[in-house]
């Protein structure tokens, strides 16, 4: 399986820090996916990181992705009270297997 | 911005009954999936269809689930027998193009409670 684990479980900061989250998975992977869950409601795709690529940003968001430690790194900065949710990493396997998600990492941010 | 819905966004049955839950994918989109979380828990792959066939299947897709695409809107998932585990939130998600575009959008779920 190539299961995605985050790290930490729970995280909680102050409006304005950075945050960062990490996620392991076991298995060679085509791509991996960042989403963002709020209480209740469905998964938001945030960002994609190809098996090729080492970095990426979207606004506030960075990602790293280092495939010989099979890891990667979400980094929202400036947070805010709206970051406050659920995060996922989520990888796809070499042969175009389903998205597989992590247990998440839930993310408070305190105004 | 085009959106994956689904219908009801709460069901609640009793042990053993048949739930029908309702997704109407993006309507370009071509690929289709069931993703459930049972509370606070991992969102766990269930099925993924394409080209009205299921494509891959996960170990917690036995007998008692199916899907299917009636018409070319809907996409639903059958529960034939409910059991209290399968009490849980039911993601419906699709994409484009799995390999072009591999990021699912997701609906905002049916919490499927189970007395």
């Amino acid at each position: 399986s190539q299961q995605g684990e985050e790290d930490p479980q729970a995280l909680s900061i102050q409006e304005g820090e950075n945050a960062t989250m990490n996620c392991s998975y076991k298995t060679s992977i085509n791509n991996l996916q960042w989403y963002r869950q709020n209480s209740g409601r469905g998964l938001v795709h945030l960002i994609l990181i190809r098996s090729n690529e080492r970095e990426k940003h979207s606004g506030r968001l960075r990602v790293t992705l280092d495939t010989s430690k099979k890891s990667s790194s979400l980094l929202i900065t400036a947070s805010r009270a709206a970051d406050t949710a659920s995060y996922f990493c989520a990888t796809d396997g070499v042969g175009n297997t389903p998205l597989v998600f992590g247990k998440g990492t839930r993310l408070s941010v305190i105004a | 911005e085009p959106e994956v819905t689904q219908t009801p966004s709460h069901q609640v049955t009793q042990m053993g009954q048949e739930v029908i839950l309702r997704c109407v994918p993006i309507s370009n989109h071509l690929y289709f999936y069931w993703y459930r979380q049972i509370l606070g828990q991992k969102v766990e792959f269930l099925v993924s269809f394409y080209n009205n066939e299921i494509s891959e299947k996960s170990e917690i897709f036995d007998d008692q689930f199916s899907v299917e695409r009636p018409d070319g809107s809907n996409f639903t998932l059958k529960i034939r027998s409910t059991k209290l585990e399968d009490s849980a939130m039911y993601f419906c998600a699709s994409n484009p193009d799995s390999r072009a575009s591999p990021a699912l959008h997701f609906g905002n779920g049916t919490r499927l409670t189970v007395t």
